[in-house]
């Protein structure tokens, strides 16, 4: 596609359910991240993954979060039990190739998707 | 540890008037630095980044930025404020596997 998309754009849940969100990435791009924003704040680093698997994932707040992109392309962010906390847009973004720094030899730019605004009730 | 600082969460410039938003970053090592701009329900948009190769960066927009390693500051300006610039603007740096935003700095140009 054109650029990254998220789905859904907006999901309302109820405390304690379960969603998916879901992130398509620009084609052919191998790295992708996951951010949550907060009201107010700047995006939150939650997870990065060089295709298929994470690359590091130590930015998942906790256990209730965790995300996939088994074919190295579509991911999709999961939470269980949600928690009012969890209420946030949760930004998807794409590069080319690992976007990190000088130390970890990356440089390519991010490409954002619109984000999902997640609101648990 | 690495942790990024916007001072100002609310600028205000009149049209036709230099720009300036301020980031202050702390890092152990050698950063890659980033500003992105959020307009109004849309995705960030990266202005420029700083990747150790010329610290004046110039990006989209008429946006610049320069690195200043001894004041560890990587301040965004623009000479000439247009209302198109109304947004939200966030610095980010990185040193490794993660990303580090500020908190956002909203720009609001005055007619």
């Amino acid at each position: 596609g054109a650029g990254v998309s998220q789905t859904p754009s907006n999901k309302v849940t109820e405390k304690g359910k379960y969603v998916e969100l879901r992130c398509d990435p620009i084609s052919g791009h191998t790295a992708l991240y996951w951010y949550r924003q907060s009201l107010g704040q700047g995006p939150e680093f939650l997870i990065y993954f060089q295709g298929t698997g994470a690359a590091d994932d130590s930015g998942l707040p906790n256990d209730r979060f965790f995300a996939v992109r088994p074919e190295g392309s579509v991911s999709t962010l999961k939470i269980q039990r949600t928690e009012r906390g969890d209420s946030a847009v949760y930004l998807c973004a794409s590069s080319l190739i690992f976007s990190g720094a000088p130390t970890s030899g990356g440089g390519d730019t991010q490409y954002f998707g619109p984000g999902t605004r997640l609101t648990v009730l | 540890a690495q942790s990024v600082t916007q001072l100002g969460s609310h600028v205000s410039v009149s049209e036709g008037a230099l720009v300036l938003l301020r980031c202050n970053y702390s890092s152990s090592v050698p950063p890659y630095l980033f500003w992105y701009v959020q307009y109004p329900n849309q995705g960030l948009q990266l202005l420029l980044k700083y990747t150790s190769a010329a610290t004046l960066v110039k990006g989209i927009n008429g946006f610049e930025a320069e690195f200043k390693k001894s004041e560890t500051s990587f301040h965004l300006t623009k000479p000439s404020a247009h209302m198109s610039d109304a947004a939200e603007y966030f610095c980010a740096v990185s040193t490794g596997n993660q990303f580090y935003f500020g908190t956002g700095t909203s720009l609001t140009v005055i007619p």
